[in-house]
């Protein structure tokens, strides 16, 4: 069954750092990545969507890589701010239905 | 749109007992799924629907869960027994299906944490 990975500890950086999230995968070929960001007592709220011959996608503050030969996908956050701290989940599918969660990894931006 | 509803929001029970946890997906919305999130597990997808018909429910977990779905307004996740080991947040997610315009993106409630004694 497919594999999804992520940081595996928590990560800390400074304020006005980039923070770069992985998320790697094993035993799957997936056709969609997604990024969700979720606060403690809340669901998971979608961020941005890569496909499969997608090389790199933006929105704001945020840039997402897909590299489907070292099965990676690289999260990154410029500028961080506190406001940007959560944890952050990487989802995999192949028919666009249907998605499997890494266990995420938690992101402190310290002021 | 008030998004996706789920209830109760905290279940306390014994182990045991019958556990019936309920959803209101988005209105227009013909996906709707069920998972599981635990420390260790992470969140794990448990069954999902279209058009109100269960599409893959090869990860739930054994016999004692069920899910249903008898319109699309409503789905339910039932345990019975619960056992410890259940103990976890349920959230249950809707999406549309965007066709050839690409993947879905799935609105999540806030999720229905079951603490089975």
């Amino acid at each position: 069954s497919q594999k999804i990975e992520q940081n595996s500890e928590a990560l800390n950086i400074q304020e006005g750092k980039t923070a770069t999230l992985t998320c790697n995968y094993t035993n799957y070929s997936p056709a969609y990545l997604q990024w969700y960001r979720q606060d403690p007592g809340r669901g998971p709220v979608f961020l941005l969507l890569i496909r499969e011959n997608e090389k790199e996608k933006r929105k704001e503050r945020l840039k997402v890589t897909f590299d489907t030969t070292l099965k990676q996908s690289l999260f990154h956050i410029t500028a961080s701010q506190p406001a940007d701290s959560a944890t952050y989940l990487c989802a995999l599918g192949d028919t666009g239905n249907q998605f499997y969660f890494g266990t995420g990894t938690s992101l402190t931006v310290i002021p | 749109d008030a998004g996706v509803i789920q209830s109760p929001r905290h279940e306390v029970t014994e182990m045991g007992q019958e556990v019936t946890l309920r959803c209101k997906p988005i209105s227009g919305h013909d996906y709707l799924f069920w998972y599981r999130q635990t420390m260790m597990r992470g969140l794990e997808l448990l069954i999902y629907f279209n058009n109100n018909v269960p599409i893959d429910d090869s990860g739930m977990p054994e016999d004692r869960f069920s899910a249903k779905m008898p319109n699309a307004s409503f789905s339910t996740l039932k345990i019975q027994p619960s056992e410890p080991r259940d103990s976890a947040v349920y959230f249950c997610a809707s999406s549309i299906d965007r066709g050839g315009s690409g993947a879905n993106v799935l609105t999540f409630g806030a999720g229905s944490r079951l603490t089975v004694l």
